[in-house]
């Protein structure tokens, strides 16, 4: 069973840093692009940023570019975002999710929530 | 960027009644466009993949059509389950987006 698994989450005041993680289990991790994807409280989905399987292609939203990095570890199955200078209009649950062979999303984790607040 | 615009915004539907969804790109993505269901405090689930693919394990009265700019998420027969909010979203050029999203709500 495909389970993606995200952690680091938590209050963080403006300008601080976060590093979020997503521990990925029940497939071939290093065959798989990973993406994260962010949703605002009560709003809708934004895509924040992609990695290919051998982390030899990297994309950002330009919402999050030069502040936000994105890695991977695939000998330790896991999926990294480092967030640099938080602001309050990066608050929102952040999910870690599987790139389909069609460009999809097909897989999804539950989310960690981050909170940017004085 | 492309720009995908989903209607209605809302819906309130009676049981067995089949439900229409539309998702219009702003300019041609071919057939990369994607359905997911999102429902209270929980993950998107993927509904549809590539307009029209169904996906294992997702009820069969969920089908999408079109390709280019329209897009159509249809439900038949409607069950209290579906209750949810349902997402479009294109992966044919970056930044990958997604439609605002349109809450269906069970009468």
């Amino acid at each position: 069973e495909v389970q993606l698994v995200e952690s680091g989450g938590g209050l963080v005041k403006p300008g601080g840093s976060l590093r979020l993680s997503c521990a990925a289990s029940g497939f071939t991790f290093s065959s798989y692009s990973m993406n994260w994807v962010r949703q605002a409280p009560g709003k809708g989905l934004e895509w924040v940023s992609s990695i290919s399987s051998s982390s030899n292609y990297i994309y950002y939203a330009d919402s999050v570019k030069g502040r936000f990095t994105i890695s991977r570890d695939n000998a330790k199955n896991s999926l990294y975002l480092q967030m640099n200078s938080l602001r309050a209009e990066d608050t929102a649950v952040y999910y870690c999710a599987r790139n389909g062979r069609a460009g999809d999303f097909d897989y999804w984790g539950q989310g960690t929530l981050v909170t940017v607040s004085s | 960027e492309i720009v995908l615009t989903q209607s209605p915004d809302f819906q309130s539907v009676t049981p067995k009644e089949k439900v229409t969804i539309t998702c219009r790109a702003s300019q041609s993505i071919g057939s990369s466009l994607h359905w997911y269901q999102q429902k209270p405090d929980q993950s998107p689930k993927l509904l549809i993949k590539y307009a029209s693919q169904s996906i294992s394990g997702v009820p069969s009265r969920f089908s999408g059509s079109g390709s280019g700019t329209d897009f159509t998420l249809t439900i038949n027969s409607l069950e209290a389950e579906d209750a949810a909010t349902y997402y479009c979203h294109q992966s044919s050029s970056l930044p990958q987006t997604f439609g605002q999203g349109t809450k269906v709500e069970i009468k």
